[in-house]
């Protein structure tokens, strides 16, 4: 297993303005994952982008992903107050046993 | 889905004493994962279990600590002999078999040792 590295460490931006969160890797992946936090709690699975994909959306949320430069990227849409939190890559290795390991973080900052 | 259950949510202790906390994971799933963090940090992996089986254990992972999961399902971890730089946010989470699927954790144990 690898973990991502996210940058960069904080943003904070004011609410209504977009919000985007890099990660880079280091070796090949079936899919990579992205995680919130809210302070205090458990994490929270977003969403997941699979190796032969590179581009996905949820709501408010886009992630792309770019195998040749081992990176990806967390758009967040007109953020909210209520987007502050931290978030975590995960790349998920090939391999039927291999587990999600997790860098530092982002910490995002929403000022209302 | 009545999602993961971890118990107790916080925990202080004196040093030397043993803790032991549980994780209810979600009943469909087969795969249950510890974690620890720190302030500041990511969650660091510390072991997993498919079914009742533990597949791997962190390195990092004294013999002080020990990990079950009877019959696949509820899992415990214990820490004896507690020390300070054993405080942290003890995590759980579950999933699906299945390569690299979604891990859904629970809020946590914090463990405060004094």
């Amino acid at each position: 297993s690898q973990q991502g590295e996210e940058d960069p460490q904080a943003l904070s931006i004011q609410e209504g303005e977009n919000a985007t969160m890099n990660c880079s890797y280091k070796t090949s992946i079936n899919n990579l994952q992205w995680y919130r936090q809210n302070s205090g709690r458990g994490l929270v699975h977003l969403i997941l982008i699979r190796s032969n994909e590179r581009e996905k959306h949820s709501g408010r949320l886009r992630v792309t992903l770019d195998t040749s430069k081992k990176s990806s990227s967390l758009l967040i849409t007109a953020s909210r107050a209520a987007d502050t939190a931290s978030y975590f890559c995960a790349p998920g290795s090939t391999g039927a046993n291999s587990k999600l390991t997790f860098g530092k973080g982002i910490t995002l900052s929403v000022r209302p | 889905d009545t999602g993961v259950s971890q118990d107790p949510r916080h925990k202080i202790t004196k040093r030397g004493q043993n803790v032991t906390f549980r994780c209810d994971p979600i009943s469909e799933h087969n795969r249950l994962y510890w974690y620890r963090q720190t302030l500041g940090q990511g969650p660091e992996f510390l072991t997993y279990f498919q079914n009742e089986a533990q597949l791997e254990k962190s390195r990092l992972l004294s013999d002080r600590f020990s990990a079950e999961r009877p019959k696949g399902s509820f899992s415990t971890l214990e820490i004896q002999r507690t020390e300070q730089g054993d405080s942290a946010m003890y995590l759980c989470a579950s999933s699906a078999t299945g390569i690299n699927s979604p891990l859904h954790f629970g809020n946590g144990t914090r463990l405060t040792v004094t």
